[in-house]
């Protein structure tokens, strides 16, 4: 099983809908990224987050330390937000460094 | 422009080829991350470099080979290509103290 679990894998919205995806980890972690791969391949990052929440725009990222559980909302979707949108956590290994799991991804999809 | 930038975006070689794909950053980060994309779309890491000095190596094959001259590059040198090599290979980098990712656009890699 991987260390970092995303769902759904795949979504399908109506524009204007509100879009929740969710990434669920095993690991302790140090702090958890929320990635924006588009349809042409580039990666963007959207948030790291270590606890709370962070907002940007119409995309609000969520953490629960204790439950080992983030999220991401897209509110008012539009198509251009299709995309693969990939969690990531880092964990700390010995001598202070860090070791980076993704998730498999969540494939968006948002129709005009 | 501040950017990581890695060249070539496309690369089509034969097997048992040796090949370089070069990765730049002028963002000042410390660290530079060298990341694989199987035809799955998961994203896995293969080195870190910190520094000048490799911190992760995630189990992948030696015919892989990072090279830094300088904290600003993290070049992949791959040796005698197989069929499996084909991905899209991500550079990326991060400043240790804030973790931030900037992702570079990829390179296509394609063994025939």
């Amino acid at each position: 099983k991987n260390e970092v679990e995303q769902s759904p894998q795949n979504l399908t919205a109506q524009e204007g809908e509100f879009i929740t995806i969710n990434c669920s980890y095993s690991v302790g972690i140090s702090a958890l990224h929320w990635l924006q791969q588009h349809p042409g391949g580039g990666i963007v990052s959207l948030f790291m987050l270590s606890s709370g929440k962070k907002k940007h725009g119409r995309l609000i990222a969520t953490i629960n330390i204790q439950e080992k559980h983030s999220s991401l909302h897209i509110t008012a979707s539009h198509p251009r937000d299709s995309a693969v949108y990939i969690c990531a956590v880092r964990s700390s290994l010995s001598g202070g460094y860090q070791k980076v799991t993704f998730g498999t991804g969540t494939k968006l999809q948002v129709i005009p | 422009d501040t950017a990581v930038s890695q060249t070539p975006k496309y690369l089509v070689t034969q097997m048992g080829n040796d090949k370089s794909i070069k990765c730049e950053q002028n963002l000042g980060h410390d660290t530079m991350y060298w990341y694989k994309q199987d035809s799955k779309k998961f994203l896995k890491i293969m080195f870190s470099y910190n520094n000048k000095e490799l911190i992760i190596n995630e189990t992948v094959p030696n015919r892989f080979s990072p090279k830094s001259p300088d904290k600003a590059h993290l070049n992949l040198h791959i040796n005698s290509l197989e069929l499996g090599d084909s991905a899209v290979y991500f550079c990326a980098s991060s400043q240790r103290k804030n973790y931030g990712y900037t992702f570079g656009s990829g390179t296509r890699l394609t063994v025939v």
